[in-house]
């Protein structure tokens, strides 16, 4: 079944440890986006990739980095976590970046930084 | 920056109808999304909106007044399994989605 993966589901990190929460997507698309979810706050995008090859920052970059070796992968990395990362963190993807097209999300990775 | 306002909880009867509203001020205007997510699942698609008016799917619509900044998204007859949360999503300058904090809807028997 198409779609997109994520791998944990979850995640229980201590404080400055690196992780790195992977993302699949076997739907051909082109762009593809990180997401944290926080109570109260709503999805805010981290980082996103419009085709392979490309990054860009997005609302909380901070502390977070990407990159998009191929078409179907897109792995986040934290590269020292701390505390106020512990959150829900989506991956998505679209079948391009220019229009607003219908993004579609991984089950989510719960991540815990103690 | 962006601004999406929705309201955090509601609460309706199995079978009846409810409407949650959404407002906006964003830097640029490329789409309205909603989107359903279930405790503890992925958001999925709803509908979609970039012209003024209603977007009718089965027994969700979605309208959609870009003069006055404000979408709401109409659940009707409503089923126990519509208890979850919807997302408002803005399309902006950039095609990039912001998000509001989402509307839990509690469906009651």
């Amino acid at each position: 079944i198409a779609g997109i993966t994520q791998a944990p589901t979850s995640q229980i990190l201590a404080a400055g440890r690196r992780m790195t929460l992977r993302c699949t997507q076997d739907m051909r698309h082109n762009a593809m986006y990180w997401y944290r979810q926080d109570l109260g706050l709503g999805l805010r995008l981290i980082h996103y990739s419009n085709t392979a090859g490309t990054t860009g920052k997005g609302e909380v970059p901070d502390g977070y980095s990407v990159s998009r070796a191929n078409t179907d992968d897109f792995p986040l990395t934290l590269a020292s976590a701390v505390p106020s990362q512990t959150s829900v963190y989506f991956c998505a993807s679209s079948s391009t970046s220019g229009g607003a097209d219908t993004q579609y999300f991984g089950p989510g990775t719960r991540l815990t930084v103690l | 920056g962006q601004n999406i306002d929705q309201p955090t909880e509601m609460t309706a009867t199995e079978g009846a109808i409810v409407q949650i509203n959404c407002t906006y001020q964003t830097s640029g205007f490329n789409g309205l999304f909603w989107y359903q997510q279930h405790a503890g699942e992925a958001p999925t698609f709803l509908s979609y909106n970039v012209l003024d008016g209603l977007e009718e799917k089965g027994r969700f619509s979605s309208f959609l007044s870009r003069s006055k900044g404000y979408s709401y998204l109409l659940l009707k007859e409503l089923q126990m399994k519509d208890s979850a949360s919807y997302l408002c999503a803005v399309a902006g300058d950039d095609y990039k989605l912001s998000f509001g904090a989402g509307t839990t809807v509690t469906v009651r028997a």
